[in-house]
């Protein structure tokens, strides 16, 4: 069984500039979630996406959006950095969508530096 | 909105030896999972243990167990026998069963430390 992936590990990029991090659920995982976690902090719920639609979102701005494609794999965008979006963020997986075993399973993350 | 209160930044225990950590949660909700989630330094958000609020019986995993409180609000994790690999961050985290999706809230962590 594969475990979820993401890449890039890390990423540098400045103020104003566009970024996409990518996410492979673990097999068998339709359903893809994304979290910022701030260092210091307990990560913080952006969206999370469920046969291609998004299936809820946290408060995060329009300036963060995603994908989600056929294969169940899924991006997250963000539009126009701001120094406050510099972070660890966590792609999570899991099956189906509110039953018991809905436990999510997380990616190793991606560092996302604004300068 | 629910909210995860992990009021111990830090705790540090003996190896071998017993340590609990501590979480309440604000919530209306009558049913809702629970999560510990353990991050060591690689980062990966490792599960630790879940407890269905429905349940009155504390979760249990090798070392670690849970005590849940429910009209308490209260969920600590206690680990038995502690070992080196143990040391890292944990996160308490709930999930409602009535939103869509299964969006996690979080606490705000507490760093474990053990001596050898």
């Amino acid at each position: 069984e594969t475990g979820v992936t993401q890449s890039p590990t890390h990423l540098i990029k400045t103020r104003g500039q566009q970024v996409t991090l990518r996410c492979s659920s673990q097999s068998g995982h339709n359903t893809v979630s994304w979290y910022q976690q701030a260092l210091g902090q307990g990560p913080q719920f952006i969206f999370q996406y469920y046969r291609e639609e998004e299936n809820g979102r946290g408060n995060f701005p329009p300036r963060f959006s995603g994908l989600q494609f056929p294969n169940y794999s899924s991006e997250l965008n963000v539009n126009a950095l701001e120094l406050d979006d510099s972070a660890l963020y966590l792609c999570a997986s899991s099956s189906a969508s509110g039953g018991a075993a809905d436990t999510q399973y997380f990616g190793p993350g991606t560092r996302l530096t604004v300068l | 909105a629910q909210t995860v209160t992990q009021s111990q930044p830090e705790m540090s225990v003996q190896e071998a030896e017993t340590v609990t950590l501590s979480c309440t949660y604000d919530t209306s909700e009558s049913d809702y999972y629970l999560f510990w989630y353990k991050q060591p330094p690689s980062r990966q958000m490792i599960l630790v243990i879940r407890q269905e609020a429905y349940k009155q019986q504390n979760a249990t995993e090798n070392r670690f167990s849970v005590n849940f409180q429910k009209a308490a609000k209260s969920f600590s994790l206690k680990i038995s026998d502690s070992q080196l690999g143990d040391a890292a961050m944990y996160f308490c985290a709930y999930r409602s069963v009535y939103n869509a999706g299964n969006m996690l809230t979080f606490g705000g962590g507490t760093r474990l430390m053990v001596k050898p």
